[in-house]
């Protein structure tokens, strides 16, 4: 079975700019979480989908959104790029929402803001 | 807020020694758990997830519960160079987020 996949893999954009990354979840996954990783704040959640409605947000600002597709895919959108938001950009599928249920990774979006 | 913390590192063993991880947690309400690898530059990767109190082993692999202390181990027997990455422990919350430690480096010495 085809793992999750994120596209796409580097990105470089300056200030200002707008970003849309992408994530196909492992099939028959339906639950599919955003995460943002940085050397200095570690692996931080940022929104969870599922079913095509958001479950779940962390503690980012508006700029950053998300959606999901009826066929589980997801996107999320960074808008006025700033330069903290230069980030390994992960995603993680899981079957459904709910206590115990693994996520696996993808292999991330590495994204530069210049 | 909940807090997962993690001792950062790294942790150097030789090869062939027992490699002992530590996390403890904030949230009393908490029930699954996970420790997942991730090498540097690669994205993480489940090892395993415990949910009751005690040990559960998977090969080289044994993850340790103590609910009453908010406390998970992760122990990896027979360490290999092969096994030289951070190590992430991670809690779900009672709205079923994964709430991540800053992870543990670890450092196989040959």
């Amino acid at each position: 079975k085809a793992g999750v996949t994120q596209t796409p893999r580097y990105l470089i954009k300056t200030r200002g700019q707008q970003v849309t990354l992408s994530c196909s979840p492992i099939s028959g996954h339906r639950s599919v979480s955003w995460y943002q990783q940085t050397p200095g704040q570690g692996l931080q959640f940022l929104f969870e989908y599922f079913s095509e409605t958001q479950r779940n947000k962390g503690n980012f600002p508006g700029r950053f959104s998300g959606r999901q597709f009826s066929n589980s895919r997801s996107e999320m959108n960074v808008s006025t790029l700033e330069l903290g938001d230069s980030a390994l950009y992960l995603c993680a599928s899981s079957l459904v929402t709910g206590p115990g249920e693994t996520q696996y990774f993808g292999p991330g979006t590495r994204l530069l803001v210049l | 807020q909940k807090e997962v913390e993690q001792n950062s590192g790294p942790l150097s063993v030789p090869e062939g020694a027992i490699a002992s991880l530590n996390c403890t947690y904030s949230d009393r309400v908490s029930q699954s758990f996970f420790w997942y690898r991730q090498y540097s530059g690669k994205s993480p990767e489940l090892i395993m997830s415990i949910y009751s109190n005690g040990d559960k082993e998977d090969g080289r692999f044994t993850a340790q519960l103590n609910k009453a202390s908010q406390y998970v181990s992760l122990l990896i027997r027979d360490s290999q160079p092969s096994d030289s990455a951070t190590y992430l422990c991670a809690v779900m919350d009672s709205s079923y987020k994964l709430i991540f430690g800053s992870g543990t480096r670890l450092l196989v010495r040959p």
